[in-house]
């Protein structure tokens, strides 16, 4: 069964430091995968995509993840941390369901920054 | 600027009553969805449509419904069955083909509490 797995529920970095959040997936076929970021009380916004072209993808806001089929992996991160990314990161696989797509979303890790 | 607009924003209930959270779009996708957040926990599916006057149950469907009798609408009903509808419910949208397929554009959300 398809899957996604986010290993940490909570990191925490200092201001300026790197950024790492991790993500392995379960996927019987090439998955599409997905980065998307929440902030408190609002909707989730894409920080970028992977869809079977450049395993390094770039995303908004200095982030990037990168695609390792071997380790079933798409780790997300950041060269360095900034106050306003402190939020809630979720790593998101699609299944493919009959003629359509469905997605599966981790639960989620947050992202706290220390000044 | 296109994008999805979910109403109230807060809703209020007491036990027993039905409350329908809205969600309109102005971005000409097919595809609707609405998941439900809980603390710690991924979202969850709860229905989506991918054509007007047709959807399907997502994965925790019990206790709720949908309709969606035109493009830009896609409406929740949390009906008194559902056991545990306190949560924060989100809609989203998406193209269903060409390269945004399967990529989320999320609403504010709604956060229903049950008194």
């Amino acid at each position: 069964a398809q899957s996604v797995t986010q290993l940490d529920s909570h990191v925490s970095v200092s201001e300026g430091t790197p950024v790492l959040l991790r993500c392995n997936y379960s996927s019987s076929y090439s998955p599409s995968l997905f980065w998307y970021v929440q902030h408190p009380n609002k909707g989730l916004q894409l920080l970028l995509k992977y869809t079977s072209a450049a395993t390094l993808v770039k995303g908004i806001n200095g982030f990037e993840a990168e695609f390792k089929k071997s380790e079933t992996s798409f780790h997300l991160t950041k060269p360095s941390a900034h106050m306003s990314d402190a939020a809630e990161y979720f790593c998101v696989v699609t299944v493919e369901m009959d003629s359509s797509y469905k997605l599966i979303f981790g639960s989620g890790t947050r992202l706290l920054v220390r000044p | 600027d296109g994008g999805i607009t979910q109403s109230p924003k807060y809703l209020f209930r007491k036990e027993g009553q039905n409350v329908t959270l809205s969600c309109e779009q102005n971005l000409n996708h097919d595809a609707m969805y609405w998941y439900r957040q809980d603390p710690g926990q991924g979202l969850r599916l709860i229905y989506y449509s991918q054509i007007v006057n047709d959807f399907q149950k997502g994965d925790i469907a019990e206790g709720y419904s949908v309709s969606r009798e035109k493009k830009e609408s896609f409406p929740l009903t949390v009906t008194s069955a559902q056991k545990n509808p306190t949560a924060f419910y989100l809609c989203a949208s998406s193209p269903t083909s060409g390269t945004g397929a399967n990529v989320l554009t999320f609403g504010a959300g709604s956060r229903l509490t049950v008194l």
